[in-house]
């Protein structure tokens, strides 16, 4: 594929139930980050890993959110027993993230958008 | 506290005009400022960038004024058109690009 793809696209979820959110990055980017959209505001970020290191987690909400890399291609966001507060659209972004400019733009995927009844 | 501040939230402008956006900063370590169009049920797509050591970048109809003393940043739309209509995103990074912070955001109305 020539961007970046997530799934599911939208995901209901009732609220304590837990989700998986999926990512896959363009290939040969080393660098991912994922972020947190409320409606009518920019991007949170989350978290942001280098190959399969997670390397900066310090915007994770709490601990019922986790990320994981294992093989530093695709990733997953996984959130426990989910919240209302969690409702938002987690964004995804990878970039080449070696050498110099421009290899650190990002390039973002559609999004999943999550609701939480 | 938000990081990178950006208004106006909306803006309207008819077919022709120019659209201008700010973004202000706080954090001197930010090293690299790049302004992002995002369409409805779309991820954010980069637009056009500046590192602090110039003042101004232009491509095509976009224009970045970035003042430093002042710490802020400005997009400028020349000509904007009604395909404009988005919402726009100041962010900054530090050096190492591994952390966006990001502006709440400008939704752009280009009337026809």
């Amino acid at each position: 594929g020539a961007g970046v793809s997530q799934s599911p696209r939208y995901k209901v979820a009732k609220r304590g139930q837990d989700v998986a959110l999926r990512c896959d990055p363009i290939s040969g980017h080393v660098s991912l980050f994922w972020y947190q959209q409320a409606l009518g505001q920019g991007p949170e970020f989350l978290t942001y890993f280098q190959n399969e290191a997670q390397l900066d987690k310090s915007g994770l909400p709490s601990d019922r959110f986790f990320a994981e890399r294992p093989e530093g291609s695709v990733s997953t966001l996984k959130i426990q027993r989910t919240q209302q507060e969690d409702s938002a659209v987690y964004l995804c972004a990878s970039s080449l993230g070696t050498g110099t400019l421009p290899t650190y733009e990002q390039y973002f995927g559609p999004g999943t958008r999550l609701t939480v009844t | 506290q938000q990081q990178v501040k950006q208004s106006p939230q909306s803006l309207i402008v008819q077919k022709g005009g120019i659209s201008i956006i700010n973004c202000a900063y706080e954090n001197t370590a930010f090293d690299y400022f790049p302004w992002y169009q995002q369409f409805p049920g779309k991820g954010p797509a980069l637009l056009i960038a500046i590192r602090p050591d110039v003042s101004e970048k232009k491509e095509g109809r976009f224009t970045i004024s970035f003042n430093k003393s002042a710490k802020q940043f400005s997009l400028h739309i020349m000509d904007s058109q009604p395909g404009d209509s988005a919402t726009y995103f100041c962010a900054a990074s530090t050096y190492n690009f591994n952390k966006f912070y990001f502006g709440s955001g400008t939704k752009l109305n280009v009337k026809p």
